[in-house]
């Protein structure tokens, strides 16, 4: 039973349409992240949060945008999709702690598809 | 800087055969944990096991073992008499200490077993 929550989860979409990925979890869990994963399976953190009204830029550089207004919820906003955001992104969250690295339950992904 | 190489692609057994996908890590911190997850076809990434740097205990679960060896900076993982059903793709991840919590995935092992 999936506690993390993607919608949709595949999306084809023509160019230069604005796109919102859905994720929202039932956890509690403060720390939610965006990876985008490749078609040749390479996954990269693009976004991540500690908490409500905290976003903060992952590694791989992305032209999308995240929002963080309530716990739960914590969407991808793409404003003008392009061939290149082809991709399958997966959104993850994990509980908060001082110190050490806690688990990451994923969701199910979000597969788009930009012609 | 911190990485996490999988130089397995692919690997292709026959069902009931033992293999091991290998992980080797890169990281200047002396407190890290390390991460395996499987993603099967449907899509989501699955926590198989998480290990401290300061447990190089070996660990055993029903038929998967991992090898911890901080010396050669491995940390390998063995399927003991495959299945059809273990066919997925293994990630193994790299999470420094503190309250960051942001994975390094590497590339991917796509194990095929064929019955």
């Amino acid at each position: 039973e999936a506690d993390i929550y993607q919608t949709p989860r595949y999306l084809v979409i023509g160019t230069g349409k604005k796109i919102t990925l859905e994720c929202s979890q039932t956890m509690g869990h403060d720390k939610m992240y965006w990876y985008q994963q490749d078609p040749g399976m390479e996954l990269h953190l693009i976004h991540y949060s500690y908490g409500v009204n905290s976003t903060e830029k992952g590694d791989l550089s992305s032209e999308s945008t995240v929002s963080r207004i309530r716990t739960e919820h914590f969407p991808l906003t793409l404003e003008s999709a392009r061939p290149s955001h082809t991709s399958q992104y997966l959104c993850a969250s994990s509980a908060l702690s001082s110190s050490g690295a806690n688990v990451l339950t994923f969701g199910a992904g979000s597969r788009l598809t930009v012609l | 800087a911190q990485k996490v190489t999988q130089a397995q692609t692919e690997i292709s057994v026959v069902e009931k055969e033992d293999v091991t996908l290998d992980c080797v890590y890169e990281t200047r911190d002396t407190t890290y944990y390390l991460f395996w997850y499987k993603q099967p076809p449907s899509g989501e990434l699955v926590f198989l096991i998480r290990r401290n740097s300061f447990d190089e205990q070996n660990e055993i679960s029903g038929r998967y073992s991992w090898n911890f060896q901080k010396s050669t900076s491995s940390f390998n993982f063995t399927i003991t008499a495959s299945q059809v059903v273990d066919s997925a793709v293994y990630f193994c991840a790299l999470a420094e200490g503190g309250a960051t919590n942001k994975l390094i995935f590497g590339t991917g092992t796509l194990l095929a077993v064929q019955p």
